[in-house]
């Protein structure tokens, strides 16, 4: 149980163009998501907590408009990297927890990640 | 705020040679430390979650145990497949959200 779908997988893309990552619940229901952030070698940045139904709230020194969050249903949150800069490149990872119902403090459960490269 | 420091950055075993990884954490109030294992080009992938000060938990050939200050993985005799990066986290009780604090990992390597 507990599986978290991120796709893609892997973009390659030219400076300038958006893209959208996605990140599925596949068998519980997902009030909160979460996007990180990981360079090479290095661990998780907590990049923004999604919601379902409401705005997202961003980490100090994330930009909005930049990384634009959508959580409109229990079982999907999409992050729009607008406008992508090859500073942009990285490793995004999205987790989320199955707490609809649960006793106790559920863990986050992680996808594979999206590997974006911007030329 | 809430810190979390991992050690060694590096470790390299020979298979059947047991050994510990080190978590020291600085929260207000713990709610909760997790460990995760991360494999090269994937995400996360959850292994306990330990709350009070004298918990232990195994899963196979891995053990954490829980102080106050800092937690344990214990690895007995590990194999090569345990290879991959282990992650410590923590969520504090004042934590909104369930937001969680990562450690920067200790990458484990274990040579047949």
């Amino acid at each position: 149980g507990a599986v978290v779908s991120q796709h893609p997988s892997r973009v390659i893309c030219k400076s300038g163009t958006s893209v959208k990552i996605e990140c599925r619940s596949l068998d519980f229901q997902a009030t909160t998501m979460f996007w990180y952030r990981q360079f090479p070698k290095k661990s998780l940045m907590l990049m923004a907590t999604s919601n379902e139904g409401s705005k997202a709230t961003y980490e100090q020194g994330v930009e909005k408009d930049k990384f634009l969050i959508n959580h409109a249903s229990l079982t999907l949150s999409t992050l729009t990297v607008t406008s992508a800069h090859p500073e942009d490149s990285s490793f995004y990872i999205c987790s989320a927890r199955d707490q609809l119902g649960q006793q106790g403090n559920q863990p986050q459960h992680f996808g594979d990640g999206t590997r974006l490269s911007i030329l | 705020e809430d810190q979390v420091t991992q050690s060694p950055e590096a470790l390299r075993l020979q298979e059947g040679e047991s050994s510990s990884l080190n978590c020291s954490y600085t929260v207000s109030g713990l709610r909760g430390l997790f460990w995760y294992r991360q494999d090269p080009g994937k995400g996360p992938e959850f292994l306990f979650t330990l709350y009070s000060a004298g918990e232990e938990k195994e899963k196979e050939r891995l053990k954490a145990t829980l102080t106050k200050k800092e937690s344990f993985l214990h690895i007995t005799a590990p194999k090569p497949e345990d290879s991959a990066t282990y992650l410590c986290a923590v969520q504090a009780i004042e934590t909104s959200g369930s937001r969680l604090t990562f450690g920067e990992g200790t990458q484990l390597t274990v040579n047949p």
